[in-house]
C-alpha cells in the first residue's frame, strides 16, 4: 500500500513570489509515479506535473517544478512567480506500476495575496 | 477536446433512497475510475474499469454500491439505501492506456464531480 502525507493544510504566498508545497510518501514499490494535482474552488481537478520515480531529473512545467528526493521519499512542488489563478487546493498523489489507483494526500490549500 | 463530464453535478436525497450518477469519459479513453472525496480529504479510490470490465474495487465500495460500464463508454455509479455517511463528492476520471508500454501509469483526467448530500 502507498500512503501520501501533506503536512501543510494551508500555505500563503504573495503574488510574484515563490512557494514550496511539501509532500512525503511511503511505498514498498520500486516502480511508481508521483503527481501534483490542482483543484480550484468548485472546479475540477487538473494535473499540474508528474514525475517518474526512475528518472533522476526533476520534472518542470513552466512555473511549476518539483524537488524529488527518492531516498527521503519526498516530492515537493515549487511554484515560481505565483499568480492569483494559482489559488487552489493542491494534492500530491502516488501511483504504483502494479495498481490502478491514485493515492492522494489530504491536500494543501494555497492562498495567493495581491 | 471534450473533457470528462458528470451528471448530475449536485444531488440531494433522503436517507434510504437510491441514487445513480453518470460519467462520460474523454471519448477515446478506455480506462475509467471512480473516486470519493469527503470534506477536507483527498480523493479515495473506489473502482476501475478497463473498457467494460471492472478490474479493481476498493474495500470502500460496500455492497450498497455498484458500478457499471456496459459498452465501455459511459459509466454509472449507483448507491442503494443511501446513508448520511455517503455524503461526499463523487469524482470520475478517465485515461488512455499506453499500448506501447506495459504499465498502468497513464495520466488520469478528472471530471467536475457529483456532490451528493444525504439528509
Amino acid at each position: 500500500a502507498q500512503t501520501v502525507t501533506q503536512s501543510q493544510p494551508e500555505m500563503s504566498v504573495q503574488e510574484a513570489e515563490t512557494v514550496t508545497l511539501s509532500c512525503t510518501y511511503d511505498t514498498s514499490e520500486s516502480d511508481y509515479y508521483l503527481f501534483w494535482y490542482k483543484q480550484p474552488p468548485s472546479r475540477q481537478m487538473i494535473l499540474v506535473i508528474r514525475q517518474e520515480a526512475y528518472k533522476q531529473q526533476n520534472a518542470t512545467e513552466n512555473r511549476f517544478s518539483v524537488n524529488f528526493q527518492k531516498a527521503a521519499k519526498s516530492f515537493s512542488l515549487k511554484i515560481s512567480d505565483s499568480q492569483l489563478g494559482d489559488a487552489a487546493m493542491y494534492f500530491c498523489a502516488s501511483h504504483s506500476n502494479s495498481g490502478y489507483a491514485l493515492n492522494f494526500g489530504k491536500g494543501t490549500s494555497l492562498l495567493v495575496t495581491p | 477536446d471534450t473533457g470528462v463530464s458528470q451528471d448530475p453535478r449536485h444531488k440531494i436525497t433522503k436517507r434510504g433512497q437510491n441514487v445513480t450518477f453518470r460519467c462520460d469519459p474523454i471519448s477515446e479513453h478506455n480506462r475509467l475510475y471512480w473516486y470519493r472525496q469527503t470534506l477536507g480529504q483527498g480523493p479515495e479510490f473506489l473502482t476501475y474499469f478497463q473498457n467494460e470490465a471492472q478490474l479493481e474495487k476498493s474495500r470502500l465500495l460496500s455492497d450498497r454500491f455498484s458500478a457499471e460500464r456496459p459498452k465501455g463508454s459511459f459509466s454509472t455509479l449507483e448507491i442503494q439505501r443511501t446513508e448520511q455517511g455517503d455524503s461526499a463528492m463523487y469524482l470520475c476520471a478517465s485515461s488512455l492506456e499506453n499500448v506501447y508500454v506495459t504499465d498502468n501509469t497513464d495520466t488520469q483526467y478528472f471530471g467536475p464531480g457529483t456532490r451528493l448530500t444525504v439528509l
